[in-house]
């Protein structure tokens, strides 16, 4: 497809099952982020790819939160023992090189609300 | 003091009015800055980049002011279609991560 394509959509489940969250980027696309976005806050910052290799994981919440991007492209965000706190938006954006300045702008996709229960 | 700063709103102005958003952010060796703008319920997408020199896109003027670490959007002659949020983002010096502000509403009516 054209854009950032993400799934599911929406997904409910309950406290204490794991989830995950999938993320196709922009055909291409080098750099691959997610981010978490809670109402009337701006997107912030889980973890980032270059390629397959993860550059930064530095905004996970915990160890309960993993991610993968084992091909370059297709990426996986885990959440494990889901909390009801984990609920939110998912996000994750695609953009051709983040260590280019001229390919630094971020692609986002429509998002995955989980919702915890 | 998180790493960028907005005021989150909401702006309340008529159609035809002139706004202005700051931004401000905490790492003076940010490199690259942008706004983007994202609508309820959808994704963020890109509305502007920022360069040192300023620049303007229509109705819409960007600043960047390196001294006092702040970023700026200006909309002249708002329209009903520019009720949105805006975004700030910035590249943090040595990092590759955009991150952005908590976004400011802007409510545009008739």
């Amino acid at each position: 497809g054209a854009g950032v394509s993400q799934s599911p959509r929406y997904k409910v489940t309950k406290r204490g099952q794991d989830v995950a969250l999938r993320c196709d980027p922009i055909s291409g696309h080098v750099s691959l982020y997610w981010y978490r976005q809670a109402l009337g806050q701006g997107p912030e910052f889980l973890t980032y790819f270059n390629y397959e290799a993860q550059q930064d994981k530095s905004g996970l919440p915990n160890d309960r939160f993993s991610a993968e991007r084992p091909e370059g492209s297709i990426s996986t965000l885990t959440i494990q023992r889901t909390e009801q706190r984990d609920s939110a938006m998912y996000r994750c954006a695609s953009s051709l090189l983040a260590t280019d300045p001229a390919g630094t702008e971020a692609f986002f996709g429509q998002g995955t609300r989980l919702t915890v229960v | 003091r998180k790493e960028v700063e907005q005021d989150p709103g909401p702006f309340n102005v008529p159609e035809g009015a002139t706004v202005a958003f700051n931004c401000t952010y905490s790492n003076s060796a940010s490199q690259s800055f942008f706004w983007y703008r994202q609508d309820c319920r959808k994704e963020p997408k890109l509305l502007m980049s920022v360069y040192s020199s300023g620049n303007e896109d229509g109705r819409f003027t960007a600043q960047l002011n390196r001294a006092s670490q702040y970023i700026s959007l200006l909309i002249r002659d708002s329209k009903l279609s520019d009720s949105a949020t805006y975004l700030c983002v910035v590249n943090p010096g040595g990092s590759y991560i955009p991150t952005f502000g908590r976004g400011t509403s802007l409510i545009v009516h008739p």
